[in-house]
């Protein structure tokens, strides 16, 4: 089976930095996801890991540790327009994607 | 061009009704997907669809009926559907091969059952 667990809500200051964290335990892990989620709109693609490390994105960064089966989404100089729910996804066996539970987060002015 | 689209954006149905949802995307995309998600919660795999067969049934009720008539296209019938199928229905579609296979999802079909 799989689990991915995700802090339920966060809030931030705009301009500030904030780290969203996902812990993952999943069998045969072929890929790591992250999509933003504004309410009542469809998730959108924001970044992908698969080896360890990190990858940026401009104001967005992911990080990968499979070792310990963790990730993080960094949002840098946050942005209003940046309040929304940000969902961790972890492909596992074939095309099979599972998605963590969200974190909803308040950016602040 | 990483554009899924969907219809009808809303749907109202009955409990006895026969409707369906549509999507369709033209990326050349041989994986295609449809998942339920609630309010405040993540999206749930339903079916997915490569190349244009059904390759993954997450135990959905037979209330539920997908269809790929092409490579393009994906179709969700519904019919007897229940109050507790209200949700957002959401389209997605992937390259379906090796490498990111980066989801792109559509904007959704926010459907009520009374």
């Amino acid at each position: 089976g799989q689990n991915i667990d995700q802090p339920t809500e966060m809030t931030a200051t705009e301009g500030a930095i904030v780290q969203i964290n996902c812990t993952y335990q999943t069998s045969g892990f072929n890929g790591l996801f992250w999509y933003q989620q504004h309410a009542g709109e469809a998730p959108t693609f924001l970044s992908y890991n698969v080896l360890d490390g990190l990858e940026e994105k401009g104001r967005f960064s992911s990080f990968l540790s499979r070792s310990k089966g963790y990730s993080y989404l960094l949002l840098k100089e946050l942005q209003m327009k940046d309040s929304a729910s940000y969902l961790c996804a972890v492909r596992a066996r074939g095309q099979n994607f599972v998605f963590g539970p969200g974190t909803r987060l308040s950016v602040l002015p | 061009d990483t554009e899924v689209t969907q219809t009808p954006k809303h749907l109202v149905m009955g409990m006895t009704n026969k409707k369906s949802l549509k999507c369709e995307q033209h990326m050349g995309h041989r994986a295609m997907y449809w998942y339920k998600q609630k309010a405040k919660k993540p999206p749930e795999l339903m079916f997915v669809y490569s190349y244009e067969k059904l390759s993954i049934n997450e135990s959905v009720p037979s209330r539920f009926s997908p269809e790929c008539p092409n490579s393009s296209l994906l179709n969700l019938h519904l019919h007897a559907l229940q109050p507790e199928d209200s949700a957002l229905y959401l389209c997605a579609s992937s390259q379906g091969g090796s490498g990111t296979d980066t989801q792109y999802f559509g904007p959704g079909t926010r459907l009520t059952v009374l």
